[in-house]
């Protein structure tokens, strides 16, 4: 157990709709980081938070968007969602002690289904 | 950009016999190099991390990985294997320095599967 958690383990909607991928970091780390893993593009990066603010951002979709709480939980969400967008959404955290020798620690991901 | 290339889509090898799983990169500047291993229906778990200094890396479950930064590779080593070890395998990469690790390149993966 990594200690990230993410909700909900599975989800399944419909093309068009709109879903919240929900993450909980390890206590005590102050970044987020967003992945989709997809059969025909692997493992990509999506988005980095770190403490409440934007940090870093990579293959992302203007209709995919990502926030931090001060509570320092995620939230990814995605819109008018497309058949593609099926695949394996990964949290991870990192942050716990200072300086650039921080490991990504990754949650058990979310499954989501677009039929 | 950074770019990591795994050679192998799928390794099939019997238990007990050594493997190798291969990892190029390519990266303007320096780079940290991680292993990760995804089991079936998981997460992903860190195996061993390159940061500096030898560049022979030791990690969990028996795993190990070379640095050769003049072949710009991080190949995955273990000696003997077990059925256990049947998962897929990640490099990945990121900008050295800074203050945190930044973001994970990665790889396609390599399925390994151990047979008895």
């Amino acid at each position: 157990d990594s200690g990230v958690t993410q909700t909900p383990k599975h989800l399944i909607t419909a093309t068009g709709q709109r879903v919240t991928l929900r993450c909980s970091p390890r206590s005590g780390d102050l970044s987020v980081y967003w992945y989709q893993q997809s059969l025909d593009q692997g493992l990509q990066f999506l988005i980095q938070y770190y403490n409440g603010e934007e940090r870093a951002k990579g293959n992302i979709l203007e209709r995919f968007s990502a926030q931090q709480f001060p509570d320092l939980h995620s939230e990814l969400n995605l819109s008018s969602l497309e058949l593609g967008d099926s695949a394996l959404y990964f949290c991870a955290s990192s942050g716990r002690t200072s300086g650039y020798l921080n490991e990504q620690f990754f949650g058990p991901g979310t499954r989501l289904t677009v039929l | 950009a950074q770019s990591v290339t795994q050679l192998d889509s799928q390794v099939p090898v019997f238990e007990e016999a050594p493997v190798e799983l291969r990892c190029n990169y390519s990266s303007s500047v320096s780079v940290y190099l991680f292993w990760y291993v995804q089991y079936p229906n998981q997460g992903l778990q860190l195996l061993l991390k390159y940061l500096s200094g030898s560049t022979l890396v030791k990690g969990i479950n028996g795993f190990e990985a070379e640095f050769n930064k003049s072949q710009t590779s991080f190949h995955l080593r273990k000696p003997s294997v077990h059925i256990s070890d049947t998962a897929e395998y990640f490099c990945a990469v990121t900008n050295a320095g800074g203050t945190s690790y930044g973001k994970l390149t990665f790889g396609q993966g390599t399925i390994l599967t151990v047979h008895p």
